[in-house]
């Protein structure tokens, strides 16, 4: 079966860094995916793993260890735009056939 | 290339009417999906076409559920007599080729009164 778990909600400062950490269980695994999502709007593409490693976009990194099924998100110079859901979602399927599987979310506050 | 585009954006229907949206994706994206959210959840996979080959169906899309791409690109959802647990939001994303990240529209939030 599928099981993606991230926690419900985190609180942080502007200017500090935040750390988003998701695990999960899946058959098939095709790669880690986080979105952000502002309360009332569609999700948006933020990062994604395929393999092992770090990958650094800006503000955001995403690191994936697969055979740990873990994740994270990682945000530094946090503003007060960052305030969203993060979505942890997991790639599943094989020969070409994919969907995406997505944890809850995990309600970031970012204050002043 | 405009994104992802659904229509409409908020329906409000009354129990047991039918109702229908409708999802254009990027172009050139081959592969399209519905997923249902509600408040303080993440999007629950419904279905997912590529091309015009509906590959999957979630259990959630009961027989009241239908979806369809007739030639690869626009799709729609029809859900037929509504009932209040259908209340949500209704997202439809799309990707292209394999290793793609997927792309959500805005989403078609409804509600049965």
């Amino acid at each position: 079966g599928q099981n993606i778990d991230q926690p419900t909600e985190m609180t942080a400062t502007e200017g500090a860094i935040v750390q988003i950490n998701c695990t999960y269980q899946t058959s098939g695994f095709n790669g880690l995916f986080w979105y952000q999502q502002h309360a009332g709007e569609a999700p948006t593409f933020l990062s994604y793993n395929v393999l092992d490693g770090l990958e650094e976009k800006g503000r955001f990194s995403s690191f994936l260890s697969r055979s740990k099924g873990y994740s994270y998100l990682l945000l530094k110079e946090l503003q007060m735009k960052d305030s969203a859901s993060y979505l942890c979602a997991v790639r599943e399927g094989t020969s070409g056939t994919y969907k995406y599987i997505f944890g809850t979310g995990t309600r970031l506050k970012v204050l002043a | 290339d405009t994104g992802v585009s659904q229509d409409p954006r908020h329906k409000i229907t009354k129990r047991g009417q039918n109702v229908t949206f409708r999802c254009d994706p990027i172009s050139e994206h081959n592969r399209l999906y519905w997923y249902r959210q509600t408040l303080g959840q993440g999007p629950e996979f419904l279905t997912y076409f590529q091309n015009e080959a509906q590959l999957e169906k979630s259990r959630l899309l009961s027989d009241r559920f239908s979806a369809e791409r007739p030639k690869g690109s626009f799709s729609t959802l029809e859900i037929q007599r509504t009932e209040q647990g259908d209340s949500a939001m209704y997202l439809c994303a799309s990707s292209s080729a394999p290793g793609a990240a997927a792309f959500f529209g805005q989403g078609t939030r409804l509600t049965v009164v």
